[in-house]
């Protein structure tokens, strides 16, 4: 049971957009900056999205972030096979003081 | 380049310890945050334990509290996870990650499998 909610999955077609929500509470997500995580089969995590909406250097902007309340979205535009992956949304929890993950969403590009 | 590279892990018995290391290279380790995450066979990632820049703030995770413990030699480039009393619920891959604020992992290492079975 994590303590952030995502769907288990989405899935869309080539070159459609797609969004992963992330649920939260004021503690976790509603106090703290969210970050999404791309983990591609058989590879480590990389951050994706950091800061709610912020890109690292060689991230393409086809990845976006938002944040609302005690929710964040993952947005990914103009979808390609490449990006077939679990997608992890996270942040620290305040309340807990510990870090929390979101389940994971598995991406299926169709 | 930042590069993180996790060893140590292994096959161990229940109730057995084992000591994770992650050597860091390619920044200035002591200037930076470090954290463990774990994922189980086929699961989700879940958070274990950071350590401040120069090891005076420490967290874990409930489910390992009081079982491991996290150290860091700046002198050395080096993140440890001494990892104790084990039990099947701790077989996963265990990832070192470069932490900044609101625990954003900035960098992940390849991860280490840490198996307990006997």
């Amino acid at each position: 049971q994590s303590v952030l909610t995502q769907p288990p999955s989405v899935s869309a077609a080539p070159a459609q957009k797609v969004t992963i929500s992330c649920s939260g509470s004021s503690s976790n997500i509603g106090k703290n900056y969210v970050s999404w995580y791309q983990q591609l089969p058989g590879t480590a995590p990389k951050l994706l999205i950091y800061d709610n909406n912020k890109r690292p250097s060689g991230i393409p902007d086809r990845f976006s972030g938002s944040r609302s309340g005690t929710s964040a979205t993952l947005g990914i535009s103009g979808l390609q096979t490449g990006d077939e992956a679990d997608y992890y949304c996270g942040t620290w929890d305040s309340s807990l003081s510990v870090g929390v993950f979101g389940g994971g969403t598995k991406l299926t590009v169709l | 380049q930042v590069q993180l590279v996790e060893s140590g892990g292994g096959l161990v018995k229940p109730g057995g310890s084992l000591r994770l290391s992650c050597a860091a290279s390619g920044f200035t380790f002591s200037d930076y945050y470090m954290s463990w995450i774990r994922q189980a066979p086929g699961k989700g990632l879940e958070w274990v334990s950071y350590i401040s820049s120069r090891g005076d703030y420490i967290k874990f995770a409930d489910s390992v509290k009081g079982r491991f413990t996290i150290s860091r030699d700046n002198a050395k480039n080096s993140l440890f996870l001494q990892l104790s009393s084990l039990g099947a619920e701790d077989t996963a891959v265990y990832y070192c990650a470069r932490t900044q604020a609101s625990n954003r992992l900035e960098y992940w290492g390849q991860g280490t499998l840490v198996t307990v079975s006997s």
